[in-house]
Order: C-alpha cells, then structure tokens, then sequence
C-alpha cells in the first residue's frame, strides 16, 4: 500500500519561499510507471495542480498560472519528492496535497494535506 | 487552459436520493477524467477513474459516465456517508484542471 506524508513549516512569511517534501512509502518515486505531483486548495476554493514530476525528478510540468515561482525535485535516495513556492503571497494559503497518479490516469495516491499559512 | 465547469455547486438531496453531477469540459478531453469525494479535513478520494471505471473499494452505488465534453458522476440511493463534496478532475492535457466542486447536503 502506497502512502504519502507531506511535511515542513506551517506558517510562511510573504515574499518567502514555500517548502515542502513529501516522504513516499510503498513504492519508489523512479518508477517510471508514475507522476508525482502537488495540488493545493486555498481555503473555502476549488483544488487547484501544481505540477507534477516523472522518473525521479527527469521530467517536470508546472502550472502556468504559478508563473515560474514553482519547482519540484526529487530525492531518489530518500524517496522523496519537493515543492518550492517563491514569492509567497497570501494567495498561495492553501492545504497542499502530495500525490501520485500512473501515466495516463489521475491521482490515486493522496498525502493527508499539509496547510501553510502565509502571513507575517 | 481547459476549464471544467461543474453543476450544480450544491445540492439537497435525502437519504435514498438518487443524485447527478455534471462536469462539461471546454474542449474534447477524450475519457481523462476522474471524479473525487472530499469530506471536512480530509483529502480527496477518488471514486471513478477513466470517466466510468469505478476504482476498487468504491460501492457500486457510485457511477460515472461520458466522453468528449460531458461527464456525469451519479449516486444511487445515496446513503449518509455520502454527504460530501464532489470534484471532477481533467488529466488530458496540462495544466490539469479541475470543476468548482458540488456540495451534497441534506
């Protein structure tokens, strides 16, 4: 059974960058069988993707709306993956979700969510 | 951007009830869609993958259908652990996208 935990700080400073990692246990984030990938919802809104990375971390794809402020890496050592929001805005408050969905299908595998809070 | 416009936003409904959702995709996403339960604190749970298959574990009251443009999610006879919100979700084309969202509600 696949699990994703996402960890780091709760609580973000505006202009700061966000970062979280996500911990994959019960399957290995090279397999190349699988994206994985973050999804947000800001509070009382629609869940919104992130981007999401391949084959630990050779390939990504990131939302445009983020306008360049995002990226993602990965941790094939650690099985981990990573997400990194620059210039925070109260905007980017959010729950977000760690995930995993196989090539050509959606996310099966979610994170429990971690919120981060931008405020100073 | 390929925008997903769900109906209703919400909806009451009763135990027993049988309840349609709507996803209308702006362009042809082919069957890359997949519908999603979210109850309060809790992370999505996917029900249907590949617009009508239902993913394992899911009671068989949830079904999806469509292709194209218009996808619908029903539930028949819901029961009380429905009561929920629900998302439909394009994976055809980055950025994936996803509807507003319905709340089922009594």
């Amino acid at each position: 059974q696949v699990h994703l935990q996402e960890s780091g700080p709760g609580l973000v400073k505006p202009s700061e960058t966000l970062s979280l990692t996500c911990t994959v246990s019960g399957g290995f984030i090279n397999n190349n069988d699988y994206y994985w990938g973050w999804i947000r919802q800001p509070p009382g809104r629609r869940l919104e993707w992130i981007g999401n990375i391949f084959y630990g971390g050779t390939s990504t794809y990131y939302n445009p709306s983020l306008k360049g402020r995002v990226t993602m890496s990965a941790d094939t050592s650690k099985n981990q993956f990573s997400l990194k929001l620059t210039s925070v805005t109260a905007a980017d408050t959010a729950v977000y979700y760690c995930t995993r969905r196989s090539t050509g299908s959606s996310s099966d595998y979610w994170g429990q969510g971690a919120l981060v809070t931008v405020s100073s | 951007d390929i925008q997903m416009t769900q109906s209703p936003s919400s909806l009451s409904a009763s135990v027993g009830d049988r309840v349609t959702i709507t996803c209308r995709a702006s362009q042809d996403i082919r069957n890359d869609l997949g519908w999603y339960q979210q109850k309060p604190g809790k992370a999505p749970k996917r029900l249907i993958y590949a617009a009508s298959s239902l993913q394992s574990g899911v009671p068989s009251r949830f079904s999806g259908s469509g292709s194209g443009t218009e996808f619908t999610l029903t539930i028949n006879s819901l029961q009380p652990e429905d009561f929920a919100d629900y998302y439909c979700l394009q994976h055809n084309t980055y950025p994936h996208t996803f509807g507003q969202g319905t709340k089922v509600e009594t």
